[in-house]
C-alpha cells in the first residue's frame, strides 16, 4: 500500500518570498504523483503531476514540483507567491489497480501568505 | 477536463435524520468516486460507482449508512443516513481524467453539519 506524508500543517510566509511544501511518499510500485489546491470553500483543484518523463514539472501559475526518487520526494516550490496562493495544498500518489487509478492523499498543508 | 456540479454545497441537518447529496457531470464516466474529509483532515474515499453495479465500499465504509446510486453515465447521489455529529465532514464527489490525463476533477463539495 502506498503513503503520503505532509510534516507541514501549515506554512505561513510573507508575499513574495519563495515556499517549499513537502510532500513525501511511499510505495512498493511505481506512482504517479500529483499535487491538488483546495482554496477556501471550494473543492480540489489538480495543480500539476508528474507521470514520466521530465522530473521537474510545472503549473500555469508558477508552481512547479521535482520529482526526486531516491528521496521518495515530490516537493511544491514556488519562487514568489501571492496572496491569492492562500490555500490548503494536498499531495497525492495513485496507482493503478482494478482498472482505475487508487489515490491516496496526504493531510495538507495550508499556505498562509501574508501581506 | 469534466464539470462536476454538486449539490447542495452546504446543509445543517438534525441528527437521525439522512442527507442524499447529488453529483451531476458534463460528459459520460465510468466510474464516479466519493470522498470524505473530515475537519482538518485528508480525503478518505469512501467508495467507487460504477454505472450498472453496485458500488464498491472502502474499509471502514458500509452500504448502509453511505447508499450510493449510480443510475447513469453522467449521475451519481450519495446519502448519508441516520447521521451523527461525527458525520460533519465535507463530502466530495470526483471522476477520474480522460486516459491519457490522469488526475481526478472534484466537485466543489457539500460541507455538511449535523447537530
Amino acid at each position: 500500500a502506498q503513503s503520503v506524508t505532509q510534516l507541514d500543517s501549515q506554512v505561513p510566509v510573507f508575499e513574495e518570498a519563495p515556499v517549499e511544501l513537502r510532500c513525501n511518499y511511499s510505495s512498493s510500485v511505481s506512482v504517479y504523483l500529483f499535487w491538488y489546491v483546495q482554496y477556501p470553500n471550494q473543492g480540489l483543484q489538480l495543480l500539476l503531476k508528474y507521470l514520466s518523463g521530465s522530473t521537474l514539472v510545472k503549473s500555469i501559475n508558477g508552481f512547479e514540483a521535482e520529482f526526486n526518487k531516491s528521496q521518495t520526494s515530490f516537493h511544491l516550490r514556488k519562487p514568489s507567491v501571492h496572496i491569492s496562493d492562500t490555500a490548503e495544498y494536498f499531495c497525492a500518489v495513485s496507482v493503478r489497480s482494478g482498472g482505475y487509478q487508487k489515490v491516496t492523499f496526504g493531510t495538507g498543508t495550508k499556505l498562509q501568505v501574508i501581506p | 477536463s469534466a464539470v462536476i456540479s454538486q449539490k447542495p454545497s452546504r446543509d445543517i441537518c438534525q441528527r437521525g435524520t439522512s442527507l442524499t447529496i447529488q453529483c451531476q457531470v458534463d460528459s459520460q464516466v465510468t466510474m464516479m468516486f466519493w470522498y470524505r474529509q473530515q475537519p482538518g483532515q485528508s480525503l478518505t474515499l469512501i467508495a467507487t460507482a460504477n454505472q450498472g453495479s453496485e458500488a464498491t465500499y472502502e474499509s471502514g465504509f458500509v452500504i448502509d449508512k453511505f447508499p450510493i446510486s449510480r443510475p447513469n453515465l453522467t449521475f451519481s447521489t450519495l446519502t448519508v443516513s441516520n447521521m451523527s455529529p461525527e458525520d460533519s465532514s465535507i463530502y466530495l464527489c470526483s471522476v477520474e481524467g480522460a486516459r491519457g490525463n490522469y488526475g481526478y476533477t472534484f466537485g466543489s463539495g457539500t460541507r455538511l453539519t449535523v447537530v
